[in-house]
């Protein structure tokens, strides 16, 4: 199957961490994004994480990878109202070349003061 | 380096209309593919060109095409509009040599058909 998938809504409190946790189910999973997109906005690249990376690590982001779960999250430390987005995971595939991503839902992070 | 252009920005149709889009990359990007944005479906891949090729191809029909440039600019086009059509169609490119390099995406085409 080629189903990426994440929780719809989180919520949380200025200062606090947020952890928006994705799925995906094709192991062939090369590459995989993190995107933001705020409203009337298109995507923007947060991160990416290497398949056979565990974790990394930018600023306020850390990806965290299980291989074996095949289990993505992104955590976002001290949480301010200007994260209030939808965030999507995406993999690509090795697909014999080609640039095809395949996205999660979508999750829609609330930011409350 | 400016980011990826897409124009127009908003488009309003009429079913059976067509209309096409156009996006220019990230200067020195050679790959340019196209997806599609529902609330219902969520983002979708159409397809994506490299070289003035086309590498991969998603699932929607035929009435959805596409172009490359020489200069890697990218125009899509629909035929025969349809409600379901309505959507925002984001264009994301990428430098991809060999495929899989991270692709940068533009602001999007909203486009509504009545």
């Amino acid at each position: 199957g080629e189903d990426v998938e994440q929780s719809l809504f989180l919520s949380v409190r200025e200062g606090d961490s947020s952890v928006i946790n994705c799925t995906y189910t094709d192991s062939s999973s090369t590459y995989l994004y993190w995107y933001k997109q705020e409203p009337g906005a298109g995507l923007q690249l947060l991160t990416y994480i290497f398949s056979n990376m565990d974790m990394k690590q930018d600023q306020r982001l850390t990806v965290l990878l299980n291989k074996k779960d095949k289990h993505l999250s992104l955590r976002i430390a001290d949480t301010q109202t200007g994260d209030s987005a939808i965030y999507f995971c995406a993999d690509r595939r090795s697909t014999g070349g080609g640039n095809k991503l395949t996205f999660g839902t979508g999750t829609q992070l609330k930011v409350e003061l | 380096k400016a980011g990826v252009t897409q124009t127009p920005r908003y488009l309003i149709k009429t079913r059976g209309q067509q209309v096409t889009l156009s996006c220019s990359p990230i200067s020195g990007h050679r790959s340019v593919s196209w997806y599609q944005q529902t609330p219902g479906q969520g983002l979708q891949f159409l397809f994506e060109y490299f070289s003035e090729t086309q590498r991969n191809k998603g699932n929607f029909p035929g009435r959805f095409s596409g172009r490359q440039f020489s200069n890697s600019r990218s125009e899509m086009n629909v035929s025969t509009l349809e409600l379901g059509d309505s959507a925002l169609y984001l264009c994301a490119s990428s430098f991809a040599a060999q495929g899989g390099d991270t692709q940068y995406f533009g602001p999007g085409t909203r486009l509504t058909v009545l």
